[in-house]
């Protein structure tokens, strides 16, 4: 089945500092890839959508310029979250699809927990 | 705009008693529907999805899940549950996938 990784899985930083999470398709080309955030007890909420090669689509009320996301090649998507402050602690998951289709599965990576001291 | 419901937060079963976590979509056309589990601290794995046809989806790890559209729902149900089954459930409507806010599933021995 599709794998998807992530990376770091738990990372802890101080208030202030950019935290870089990357997220892998290990066994197909993922075209498109999605970012999620979730709170303790609660859904998924995404915040983007990233296309290999073009710019991110980012939700409403999601910043642009404080998670900055990167699909550089089509098995790899970057979330670096800038200057994180302790708000931003959270469980950041990305999934990938091949096509981004509307009847395309999304496989999820296993997730990183973000710690802002 | 598209929406899920899934009513119960917590359910609680006996080791080998049967299940049901219930989904509630609202969409307006066809949907495109999943589930998915979530062990403590891990991403999502799919367990069975629906786009058209047999209205009865078998998934994996004996998980099977039937679309009604006359009540817009897509309940997920296991004949036997196991310990391992204890996990988050979460139920998605695509486009644009959208989750459900997730039901607790806690399994007594």
């Amino acid at each position: 089945g599709a794998v998807v990784s992530q990376h770091p899985s738990r990372v802890i930083c101080k208030s202030g500092t950019s935290v870089k999470i990357e997220c892998r398709s290990l066994d197909f080309q993922a075209t498109t890839m999605f970012w999620y955030r979730q709170f303790p007890k609660k859904s998924l909420m995404l915040m983007a959508t990233s296309n290999e090669g073009s710019k991110a689509t980012y939700e409403q009320g999601v910043e642009k310029d404080k998670f900055l996301i990167n699909h550089a090649s089509l098995t790899l998507s970057t979330l670096t979250v800038t200057s994180a402050h302790p708000e931003d602690s959270s469980f950041y998951i990305c999934s990938a699809s091949s096509s981004g289709g509307l009847r395309e599965t999304q496989y999820f990576g296993p997730g990183t927990r973000l710690l802002v001291l | 705009a598209q929406s899920v419901t899934q009513p119960d937060i917590h359910i609680t079963v006996s080791e080998g008693a049967s299940l049901e976590l219930r989904c509630n979509y609202s969409y307006g056309a066809t949907p495109y529907l999943f589930w998915y589990v979530q062990s403590p601290g891990q991403g999502l794995q799919l367990l069975l999805k629906y786009f058209s046809g047999d209205t009865l989806v078998q998934g994996i790890k004996g998980f099977e899940a039937e679309f009604k559209r006359s009540q817009s729902s897509f309940n997920l149900r296991k004949p036997s549950v196991h310990w391992s089954d204890a996990a988050e459930y979460f139920c998605a409507v695509a486009p644009r996938l959208t989750f459900g806010t997730g039901t607790r599933l806690q399994v007594t021995l």
